[in-house]
């Protein structure tokens, strides 16, 4: 079946504008992470879904950032007012399962990357 | 906090050796550890999932190894290929209900024809 799917692959935004960054997860995958990669470092976590709980926000760098996930499936990160120091490569993974006992291999999206001039 | 560490940033072999990418982790209270493996312009792909309870994984020519006490990870690449050329990235997940990783900044391999 298709994998995570995001949208879109490429933003190039300037300073100061709002940017909205889309996450398609596997039908059916209950959690959802949005990560960031700048150069040269390496990921980081920024948010976590989990069903209906109340997202896990503790990643994110900034009140800037926002995210929502709307019916349980696709995610919107959005970032207000965006410096340059938001440049970076954005992904989404999903999870099938998350239990104690469970394997939890996180499948990832492509990615967008954001160019803030 | 945990923190991931890998060794070497970049590393350069020619076809059909054998290598060690080096990963370790500040907190052995992991519920996992992962290898993943980045191309240029590419999301992550899974190569191996150790639970803390496992010693090793393999797949194929990949085999991924455990040692929770030393916080120390390794994986060795059996044979290499130009086709392997890619960052490599070590995550540690850090268990209870949400299972976020933490990861490396990665290594960088080249493998030359």
């Amino acid at each position: 079946g298709a994998g995570v799917s995001q949208s879109p692959s490429n933003k190039v935004t300037e300073k100061g504008k709002d940017v909205e960054l889309r996450c398609d997860p596997i039908s059916g995958h209950t959690a959802l992470y949005w990560y960031r990669q700048s150069l040269g470092q390496g990921l980081e976590f920024l948010i976590y879904f989990q069903g209906n709980s109340a997202p896990d926000k503790s990643g994110l760098p900034s009140d800037r950032f926002s995210a929502e996930r709307t019916g349980g499936s696709v995610s919107t990160l959005t970032i207000q007012r965006t410096q340059q120091e938001d440049s970076a490569v954005y992904l989404c993974a999903s999870i099938s399962q998350l239990t104690s006992g469970g394997v939890r291999t996180q499948y990832f999206g492509p990615g967008t990357r954001l160019t803030v001039l | 906090k945990q923190e991931v560490t890998q060794i070497p940033a970049a590393l350069s072999v020619p076809e059909g050796e054998n290598l060690v990418l080096n990963c370790s982790f500040t907190d052995s209270a992991i519920y996992n550890l992962q290898w993943f493996r980045q191309d240029p312009g590419k999301g992550l792909t899974s190569l191996l999932l150790i639970q803390s309870s496992q010693r090793e994984q393999t797949s194929g020519r990949l085999n991924a190894s455990l040692d929770k006490s030393s916080g120390r990870s390794t994986l060795y690449i059996a044979a290499s290929q130009p086709g392997d050329s890619a960052t490599y990235l070590c995550a540690a997940s850090g268990g209870g209900s949400q299972g976020n990783l933490i990861f490396g900044k990665g290594t960088k391999l080249s493998v030359k024809p």
